[in-house]
Formats: structure tokens, sequence, C-alpha cells
């Protein structure tokens, strides 16, 4: 079986200051991992992932993950959050030598205020 | 544009009332599915299918059927909707392989 925990119900953070959300998973198989985003009224939209290879992976809008395999973790990040990165983010896996389902966690909502 | 397209966005209808919830995408993926979305509970797989006329149950498959009879749709069908139903629903394509799923623009269903 394959899960994913968001410790963190939400994130609050001033606008200019580091933003980061966590996310650790538990997969049999390598992981492959996934950020989405989701505003207001809107589907998911995929912001990284982090197949093989270099253990930080930059995505879209500044966002960057770390790939801790010991920790099973893979947190997400943004140096400098803006007030348009409120929204609610889910961390998702999926086993990479098994089938294509997505595990995702229950989701960290992010308030950044002004 | 690449995308998946689910209606209707919103609908309300009562309970016992047969309904459908369509879903296409126009990427040419395989692999397709159904989630819902419910507060503190994340996204939880419905169904999935892995390519024409193979389908398969998710992690709670109970009261939704689907078929998957073209590549490009996959619908989702509610034969006798109830309350505890309600929720908000969300199709995915993506490439087999290991590319992210694209995401429709959900649905949010009420059952009266």
């Amino acid at each position: 079986a394959q899960s994913v925990a968001q410790p963190e119900d939400q994130v609050n953070v001033a606008e200019g200051n580091p933003l980061t959300v966590k996310c650790t998973y538990s997969v049999s198989g390598n992981p492959y991992l996934f950020w989405y985003v989701q505003y207001p009224n809107r589907g998911l939209q995929f912001l990284l992932k982090y197949i093989t290879g270099d253990n930080l992976v930059k995505g879209s809008y500044g966002f960057e993950a770390e790939f801790n395999k010991s920790q099973t973790s893979f947190h997400l990040k943004k140096p400098s959050a803006l007030v348009s990165d409120s929204a609610l983010y889910f961390c998702a896996v999926r086993d990479g030598g098994g089938d294509y389902k997505l595990s995702f966690g229950a989701g960290t909502t992010v308030t950044v205020r002004a | 544009e690449a995308q998946v397209t689910q209606n209707p966005r919103y609908l309300i209808t009562v309970t016992g009332k047969k309904l459908t919830v369509t879903c296409s995408q126009n990427m040419n993926h395989e692999y397709m599915s159904w989630y819902r979305q419910d507060p503190g509970l994340g996204l939880r797989q419905i169904y999935y299918s892995m390519n024409v006329e193979v389908t398969d149950k998710g992690d709670v498959p109970e009261g939704y059927k689907v078929s998957r009879k073209e590549k490009r749709n996959f619908p989702l069908i509610l034969e006798s909707p109830s309350p505890n139903q309600t929720s908000l629903y969300f199709c995915a394509s993506s490439r087999t392989g290991s590319t992210e799923a694209f995401f429709g623009q959900g649905t949010r269903l009420t059952v009266v």
C-alpha cells in the first residue's frame, strides 16, 4: 500500500518570507512524487515532480521541492512567498514499479498575509 | 489546448435519480481516473482505466460505475445517488510512464 502524510492542515506566512509545506510518503517501490496546487473553484494544477536524478527539483511559479529518501520526505518550498500563493496544496505519490495510481495527502491550506 | 473537460461543473440532484458526469480528454492519454475530494481526506480514487475497455476499482468504488468505450471519454455513473456521495469530483488523465496527471475543473455534486 502507498500513502502520503501532510502533517499540517494550515500554514500561515507573511509575504516575502520563506514558505515550506511538508510531505512524507510511504511506497513499496521507487517513489514518483508530485505536488499539485488548487485555487478556489479550480481544478488541480501540476507544480513539480520527482522521478529520478537530482534530489532538488524546480517547478512552476518559483516553487521547488527536495526529495529525501532516508526521511521519505518531499517538502515543498518557496524562498519568498506571495499573497497569490495562497491556495490548497496536495502532495501525491505513485509506485514507479506498479500501476499508475496516485495517492494524495489530505492537503495543506497555505495563507500568505500581506 | 490540451485539457480534460468535465460536465457539468455543478449539479444538485435528489436521492435515487441516476446521473452521469462526463469526462473527455484531448491528449490521447491511456490512463484515466476519477477522484472525489472531501475536506480533510484529500483526493480518493474511485475508479481508473488503463486503456479502452479496461477499468478497475480504486479505493472508494461503492455506488459508482464507469465505462471506457473510447480512449478520450471516461464517464462516471451514479445509478442511485445518496447524500453521502455529495462531494467534489475530479477526472484526471495521464500518459503511461512517468508523466504527471492532468485534472479537469471538477464537478461539485450535491445529493439531497
